[in-house]
């Protein structure tokens, strides 16, 4: 299976701050990544795929990069409702496999 | 709007089979792929196994022979059972729509394996 190792686990960021979340797979996965943000208590929203296609609705704020079996997620000025819990996944091979999530929260 | 919506029993018995459907609206089934994936509380996310539009289906192999998914298409349903539940099968079970990437989540339906 595909190992996705997202880092950091958890930071803080202050109103209006850029944020970089990183993932990584343990083999080239040819840009076949998306990420998701998930509030408590709600499912999973997704906001980027295919590595740096923005999902329809999702703020521009929002950018995805990356290639090979490295990619991040940036989050270019932070805002309040940006807090939550970020996952990578995979979508190359089954079975589809997401990073352990980063939470962000506001400073 | 596209709609998926889990639903089932929220407490199962150690070593009973968990039945859970998965309704969905707004798209069809024989145009999109509904998979399943699982959440421990807090914690990441596990897929499960998928319906593909066609009907094939595949699993992941950490629940292999323990799963088992079908569906209904004149009820727009997927229904996903396993067996042999243990108390780590606790958490919250969702059905999503993938068009390539999962773009559509149900609500989920949480799960408590016990006693």
């Amino acid at each position: 299976d595909i190992q996705m190792t997202q880092s950091p686990a958890s930071l803080s960021a202050s109103l209006g701050e850029t944020v970089t979340i990183q993932c990584r797979a343990s083999e080239d996965i040819y840009s076949g990544l998306a990420w998701y943000q998930q509030k408590p208590g709600k499912s999973p929203q997704l906001l980027i795929y295919g590595a740096s296609s923005l999902q329809d609705g999702v703020p521009s704020r929002f950018s995805g990069s990356g290639s090979g079996t490295q990619y991040s997620l940036k989050i270019s000025s932070m805002q309040t409702e940006d807090e939550g819990v970020y996952f990578c996944q995979q979508g190359l091979k089954y079975p589809y496999t997401f990073g352990a999530g980063t939470k962000l929260e506001l400073k | 709007q596209v709609q998926l919506k889990e639903s089932g029993p929220g407490l199962v018995q150690p070593s009973q089979t968990l039945s859970l459907t998965c309704t969905v609206s707004g798209f069809s089934l024989t145009s999109y792929s509904v998979h399943w994936v699982r959440q421990h509380s807090g914690k990441s996310l596990e897929w499960m196994g998928r319906m593909w539009s066609d009907g094939d289906t595949s699993y992941n192999s950490a629940f292999t022979s323990r799963l088992s998914i079908s569906r209904d298409t004149s009820k727009s349903q997927v229904f996903l059972k396993m067996n042999s539940l243990q108390t780590e099968d606790t958490g919250t079970y969702y059905c999503a729509r993938n068009n390539g990437y999962f773009d559509f989540w149900g609500p989920g339906t949480m799960v408590t394996v016990s006693s």
